[in-house]
């Protein structure tokens, strides 16, 4: 089975700092990517799909980039409301999550 | 706009069994794959079914092979997910979650519900 694993665990940043979270897979998976944001107490939302492509309503300062095993989210500038725990998920045959980066203000 | 209601969660021993529904509207139902995914408290995320838009296919998790069964009564807009042989480690936050492709199943989730606690416990 392909393992879907995330970095960092957590982080601590500041508003406006450039904000990166980085999600390998165990095998390739081209561009089958999502990520998803869940804030505290709410039900996950749909960030990124595609690896790069991003969802409707999305603030632009999300972005996500990569393909085969590495991929990246990247929050261009940091806010207060971006605080939650952010997951990837492989997209192709059996969907698998990432552990999770929680992502929290400095 | 699209909504999913979960129905159906709550304590139950080990070994008995519980069936989830999952009611939907705002979007042609019968045209979209539909998944369950749960969250462990103070866990991460895990993929446990997925039944197609006609309810013919249907794929599970190892974790719930065997156990659980997923289906759809498209006439209803409603999917279902009959759970037996209930485990301490199902205890979990039940969501389901609509498939983003139509008719193709893309495998990735653009709604969800607002999820169905379960809790497995003697």
């Amino acid at each position: 089975d392909i393992q879907m694993t995330q970095s960092p665990s957590s982080l601590s940043a500041s508003v406006g700092d450039r904000v990166t979270i980085t999600c390998r897979a165990s095998q390739g998976i081209r561009n089958h990517l999502a990520w998803y944001q869940q804030k505290p107490g709410k039900v996950p939302n749909l960030l990124i799909y595609g690896a790069s492509t991003l969802q409707s309503g999305v603030p632009s300062r999300f972005s996500g980039s990569g393909s085969g095993t590495d991929f990246t989210l990247t929050i261009s500038s940091l806010q207060p409301e971006d605080v939650a725990t952010y997951y990837c998920q492989r997209s192709n045959s059996v969907p698998t999550f990432g552990g999770g980066t929680k992502v929290e203000i400095k | 706009q699209v909504q999913l209601v979960e129905s159906g969660g709550g304590v139950v021993q080990p070994g008995r069994s519980l069936r989830l529904s999952c009611a939907a509207s705002g979007f042609t139902f019968g045209s979209y794959a539909v998944h369950w995914v749960r969250q462990a408290p103070g866990k991460g995320l895990e993929w446990v079914a997925v039944v197609s838009h006609d309810g013919k296919n249907k794929y599970y998790a190892d974790s719930v092979k065997g156990r659980f069964t997923v289906s759809r009564d498209n006439s209803k807009n409603t999917l279902f997910l009959e759970m037996n042989s209930l485990r301490a480690e199902d205890t979990a936050v039940y969501y389901c979650a609509k498939d983003f492709g139509t008719i193709v199943v893309l495998m990735f989730f653009d709604y969800w519900g607002q999820g169905t606690l379960v809790t497995v416990s003697s």
